[in-house]
């Protein structure tokens, strides 16, 4: 597509149900990235993935939270037993190949748990 | 491992006048430096980056940023502001020796008054 495609858009959730978040990323784009903004702070990075490598996962801030990536297309990321300090702007982005280029971000996920 | 300080939460200029929103940053090998720009009720987008080169970089909408390795700074200027500047500005780096993980900074608001 022509930019990076998050979904949903808005999701509200109660406190303790699992929530799945998904980005649709440029096509070629080989790196993806994930990053949370909580109201009045800056980008906390989450995960990122860059082609078939390993993911770096060390943004990850509990073991509720994980990713998948296949190949390079679509990812999830999944918020288990979801708690109100998960609340958040979820940011996805991706990049070409390359280290020395920009992120293209999409629209993000404002979640919401209450 | 890297990091990235904005020391302004808000920076405040009149319209016409220069603005510089400031950007320290800490890596351990050569630092990828990036700015972003976050209008309101739009996603993140790419302004500018230094990789190598000149040390002044030249962006989107007259933004430009002058990269000082003795200073460690990578601060955002432009000569004459407009009031449709007003925004959230964000500094990231990437350490260029290796990894794709990349590190924002809390963000500065900007205000332009007419």
């Amino acid at each position: 597509g022509a930019g990076v495609s998050q979904s949903p858009s808005n999701k509200v959730t109660e406190k303790g149900k699992d929530v799945e978040l998904r980005c649709d990323p440029i096509s070629g784009h080989t790196a993806l990235y994930w990053y949370r903004q909580s109201l009045g702070q800056g980008l906390e990075f989450l995960i990122y993935f860059q082609g078939n490598s390993a993911p770096d996962k060390s943004g990850l801030p509990s073991d509720r939270f994980s990713a998948e990536r296949t190949g390079e297309s679509v990812s999830t990321l999944t918020i288990q037993r979801t708690q109100q300090e998960d609340s958040a702007v979820y940011l996805c982005a991706s990049s070409p190949p390359g280290a020395a280029r920009g992120y293209t971000f999409g629209s993000g996920t404002r979640l919401t748990v209450v | 491992a890297q990091s990235v300080a904005q020391p302004e939460d808000q920076v405040n200029v009149a319209e016409g006048n220069p603005l510089t929103v400031k950007c320290t940053y800490s890596v351990s090998g050569n630092p990828y430096l990036f700015w972003y720009v976050q209008y309101p009720n739009r996603g993140l987008q790419f302004l500018l980056k230094y990789i190598t080169g000149d040390n002044l970089v030249k962006g989107s909408y007259g933004f430009e940023a002058e990269f000082n390795k003795s200073q460690t700074s990578f601060h955002l200027k432009k000569p004459s502001a407009l009031v449709s500047d007003s925004a959230l500005y964000f500094c990231a780096v990437r350490d260029g020796g290796g990894g794709f993980k990349t590190i924002f900074g809390a963000g500065t608001r900007l205000f332009v008054k007419a």
